[in-house]
């Protein structure tokens, strides 16, 4: 059974670029994350999905920063005017319930900005 | 104050020798945790979970969770090269809380 998947694993962007990030969860499973992971850092949450609804985005650091997911299964990350300090490791997680702390994490895209 | 600390290391330790890697955490409401393992260049994988007082042993790792310190930690008995990674502690809150707050993580190298 496939992963999570990402792509692209590697962007290079250059400041003021718009970026897009995807994200293809394990199949059927509920709940997905968008967490940011700076070097040296743990991950930082950015947003949560419960099939297609946004149920939490607290995390996101500005307004350039919108997440999707239409159909419940895909999501999209996307990063508008790239900023320097936007370079980071985006990793998606999906969870086939809500209530579970067992998330399974993509590789994760690695954006960096110029 | 992160809600979730960790020691950053390097945690140096001999093959065979036991590792402990601790965590605390600041928001007393939280309710389970867990450990996630990440090799370098790698995605978090998740290795133990922990929802109440006491130990909680699986093969080679124990869990160990102190609500009343707000305390938790890893141990991994019998270190190999190959347990060499970096190790994450994560919290979850109560109520609808769903995301967890990670720690920054401890590395730890196993010397052959």
């Amino acid at each position: 059974g496939a992963g999570v998947s990402q792509s692209p694993r590697y962007k290079v962007a250059k400041r003021g670029q718009d970026v897009a990030l995807r994200c293809d969860p394990i199949s059927g499973h509920v709940s997905l994350f968008w967490y940011q992971q700076a070097l040296g850092q743990g991950p930082e949450f950015l947003t949560y999905f419960q099939n297609e609804a946004q149920l939490d985005k607290s995390g996101l650091p500005s307004d350039r920063f919108f997440a999707e997911r239409p159909e419940g299964s895909v999501s999209t990350l996307k990063i508008q005017r790239t900023q320097q300090e936007d370079s980071a490791v985006y990793l998606c997680a999906s969870s086939p319930q809500t209530s579970t702390g067992e998330l399974f994490f993509g590789e994760g895209s690695r954006l960096t900005v110029l | 104050q992160k809600e979730v600390e960790q020691n950053s290391g390097p945690l140096s330790v001999p093959e065979g020798a036991i590792a402990s890697l601790n965590c605390t955490y600041s928001d007393r409401g939280s309710q389970s945790f867990f450990w996630y393992r990440q090799y370098s260049g790698k995605s978090p994988e998740l290795i133990m979970s922990i929802y109440s007082n006491g130990d909680k042993e699986d093969g080679r790792f124990t869990a160990q969770l102190n609500k009343a310190s707000q305390y938790v930690s890893l141990l991994i008995r019998d270190s190999q090269p190959s347990d060499s990674a970096t190790y994450l502690c994560a919290g979850r809150g109560p109520g609808s809380a769903r995301q967890l707050t990670f720690g920054s993580g401890t590395q730890l190298t196993v010397l052959p």
